[in-house]
């Protein structure tokens, strides 16, 4: 059984650039979450899609956003750039609709700012 | 708001040596979920354990073991006779009632076990 796969796993932009990332969650799995991860903040929720509709979203400006879509792929995507924005982006995809699963995580897409 | 705290941020321990990393928890939910991951150099986060706010047994799989004491927020993960391949960071998680798939995390203890 394939894992939640994000594309691309390495990438730089410059600031005030934008960027998109992918995840495919694990197959039958509808709920997709996205978190941040930085060494000064650790590891911050972005939000998470469930049936394409956004039901929960983290303390991030509106530069963060997502969708999902009917095949529960998930992108998000980050405008305008800036310095801080350097982080690991994790994607993780869960079972069940309600809170009682796991999360499975994938191996995460390394964005870096210049 | 809810809470995670790892105090130790890193442990360095010599091979078979006991290992325990300590998660302390802060929720108002009275229904939640603990998680351990562990986090390889890679970058993925690894499911270890979830446990449930009612469920208070003690839990081992193999040479990983759980305690989770409600009276006092914790939530502790032990590693016997550590290995080299343990070495990683380990991030223990909290999962309200109605959080859709937000986990709150700790800030991660790194843990070297050295040959």
């Amino acid at each position: 059984k394939a894992g939640v796969t994000q594309t691309p796993r390495y990438l730089i932009k410059t600031r005030g650039q934008q960027v998109t990332l992918s995840c495919s969650p694990i197959s039958g799995h509808r709920s997709v979450s996205w978190y941040q991860q930085t060494p000064g903040q650790g590891l911050q929720f972005l939000f998470e899609y469930f049936s394409e509709t956004q039901r929960n979203k983290g303390n991030f400006p509106g530069r963060f956003s997502g969708r999902q879509f009917s095949n529960s792929r998930s992108e998000m995507n980050v405008s305008t750039l800036e310095l801080g924005d350097s982080a690991l982006y994790l994607c993780a995809s869960r079972s069940r609709d309600i809170y009682t699963g796991e999360l499975f995580f994938g191996e995460g897409s390394r964005l870096t700012v210049l | 708001a809810q809470k995670v705290t790892q105090a130790q941020t890193e442990i360095s321990v010599v091979e078979k040596e006991d290992v325990t990393l300590d998660c302390v928890y802060e929720t108002r939910d009275t229904t939640y979920y603990l998680f351990w991951y562990k986090q390889p150099p890679s970058g993925e986060l690894v499911f270890l354990i979830r446990r449930n706010s009612f469920d208070e047994q003690n839990e081992i799989s193999g040479r990983y073991s759980w305690n989770f004491q409600k009276s006092t927020s914790s939530f502790n993960f032990t590693i016997t006779a550590s290995q080299v391949v343990d070495s990683a960071v380990y991030f223990c998680a909290l999962d309200g009632g109605t959080s859709y798939g937000k986990l709150t995390f700790g800030q991660g203890t790194i843990l070297t076990v050295h040959p």
